[in-house]
């Protein structure tokens, strides 16, 4: 079946430095992949999304790249900040094998930023 | 506009005993998903809506899960004989029919079951 994998964590970095999480999933038709947030006490949010292959999601500094002949969606920021810290999952929706647009999570990954 | 709204925010309950989680979708959102999220097991999906039915149920766990939507709207998640396992938060997600479909999720019910 669907699934993703993520790195564990938790990953504690300084202000300003850079952030990678790696994201690899498993999927059987072509699915579209995600990266939800979930800061401190609250729910989760969309960060950024791409629906096919070679396309790039952004937001808030954040990036990720859809690379079909890795099975990977790597989340990177160049420059952290405190308010980054945050739960941050990987999910990818297969709507040919499912016929629905059900997430399958990662198992996230807890982001912790020093000033 | 409003976004999900999910009640309660808390509930505590003893085992065995039965309850109701609610989830308000964002108005217009044909699709309603429901997800648990638990120490042990991450995040799962449950159960799908399209419309007032459920096409896809394959997540939920036993037979003493079940949930309805009435309206195209407002859904319904009720667990009877609850058991210890069941402790979680449970999160519901609507979205509207085509694009990538991302979702919007509520901020969840945490369940204690003591």
């Amino acid at each position: 079946g669907d699934s993703v994998t993520q790195m564990e964590g938790p990953v504690t970095l300084s202000e300003e430095a850079f952030l990678t999480i790696n994201c690899t999933y498993t999927a059987t038709g072509y699915p579209s992949l995600f990266w939800y947030v979930q800061y401190p006490g609250e729910g989760l949010q969309l960060l950024l999304k791409a629906t096919k292959a070679d396309d790039k999601g952004s937001n808030k500094g954040f990036e990720a790249t859809y690379r079909k002949e890795t099975t990977s969606f790597h989340l990177e920021k160049g420059s952290v900040q405190v308010s980054d810290s945050a739960v941050y999952f990987c999910a990818l929706s297969d709507l040919l094998r499912s016929n629905d647009y059900k997430l399958s999570f990662g198992a996230g990954t807890t982001v912790t930023v020093r000033a | 506009g409003a976004g999900v709204s999910q009640s309660p925010s808390n509930k505590v309950t003893e085992k065995g005993k039965d309850v109701e989680l609610r989830c308000d979708p964002i108005s217009g959102h044909t699709a309603l998903y429901w997800y648990r999220q638990s120490l042990g097991q991450g995040l799962e999906f449950l159960i799908y809506f399209q419309g007032n039915s459920a096409p896809d149920k394959s997540g939920l766990p036993s037979d003493r899960f079940s949930a309805e939507r009435t309206g195209g709207s407002v859904s319904t998640l009720t667990i009877q004989r609850t058991q210890q396992e069941d402790s979680a938060v449970y999160l519901c997600a609507s979205s509207f029919l085509g694009g990538a479909g991302e979702q919007y999720f509520g901020p969840g019910t945490r369940l204690t079951v003591t």
